[in-house]
């Protein structure tokens, strides 16, 4: 079976710019989450769909990160304009999200490593 | 709001003894509770996850947690060390009485096993 696959792996961009990261979750999955794992820290929770709606995204910084998942399935995650604090690994997670989504598993794919200069 | 320690930031254990990794949580309902692991350049691997039921729980690789209520922790645990389980260790928990509450993970603990 195919883990969650996202691209780009590393991303350089200099403060004020824009950049887009994308992820595809494992097939069937109807929960697909974003995290930011900062150096030194666990991931924490940006954004999460249910299909193609969103759960809860109470930790997106919504003036400058935007994410869709328009036909329930791949996702974008963007940030415009980048600021040095966005600098961090950007994980991308799924999970089947039937009965009991709270006892999940979430299934995470490589990340995103990007760096702002 | 559920929240989750690990108190060790880092792990140092001979291969072949036994390893602990520690995790406490706090959360108002009874937790649901996850472990991960984080090899370099990769992401997040589940390796066992506490629901209900027994409070030992055996997962991938020979790791295995005990979930202690009364004491509020689920320590990772593995009875033989290995230098392939070097890597970095994450506790998670989420507090289920409401159903979209958030995976909140600790800040990790790096595990060295040295030959």
């Amino acid at each position: 079976e195919a883990g969650v696959a996202q691209s780009p792996r590393y991303k350089i961009i200099e403060k004020r710019q824009s950049v887009a990261f994308w992820c595809n979750p494992i097939s069937g999955h109807a929960t697909l989450y974003w995290y930011q794992q900062i150096l030194g820290q666990g991931p924490k929770l940006l954004i999460q769909f249910q299909n193609n709606g969103v759960v809860d995204d109470s930790q997106l910084p919504k003036d400058r990160f935007s994410a869709e998942r328009l036909k329930g399935v791949d996702s974008t995650l963007k940030i415009q304009p980048a600021k040095l604090e966005d600098s961090a690994v950007y994980l991308c997670a799924s999970s089947l999200g039937r009965g009991t989504p709270s006892t999940d598993t979430q299934y995470f794919g490589p990340g995103t490593r990007l760096t702002v200069l | 709001a559920q929240s989750v320690a690990q108190p060790e930031d880092q792990v140092n254990v001979a291969e072949g003894n036994p390893l602990t990794v520690k995790c406490t949580y706090s959360v108002s309902g009874n937790p649901y509770l996850f472990w991960y692991v984080q090899y370099p350049n990769r992401g997040l691997q589940f390796l066992l996850k506490y629901i209900t039921g027994d409070n030992l729980v055996k997962g991938s690789y020979g790791f295995e947690a005990e979930f202690n209520k009364s004491q509020t922790s689920f320590h990772l645990k593995k009875p033989s060390a290995l230098v392939s389980d070097s890597a970095l260790y994450f506790c998670a928990v989420r507090d289920p009485p409401q159903e979209n509450t958030p995976l909140v993970f600790g800040k990790g603990t790096r595990l060295s096993v040295i030959a």
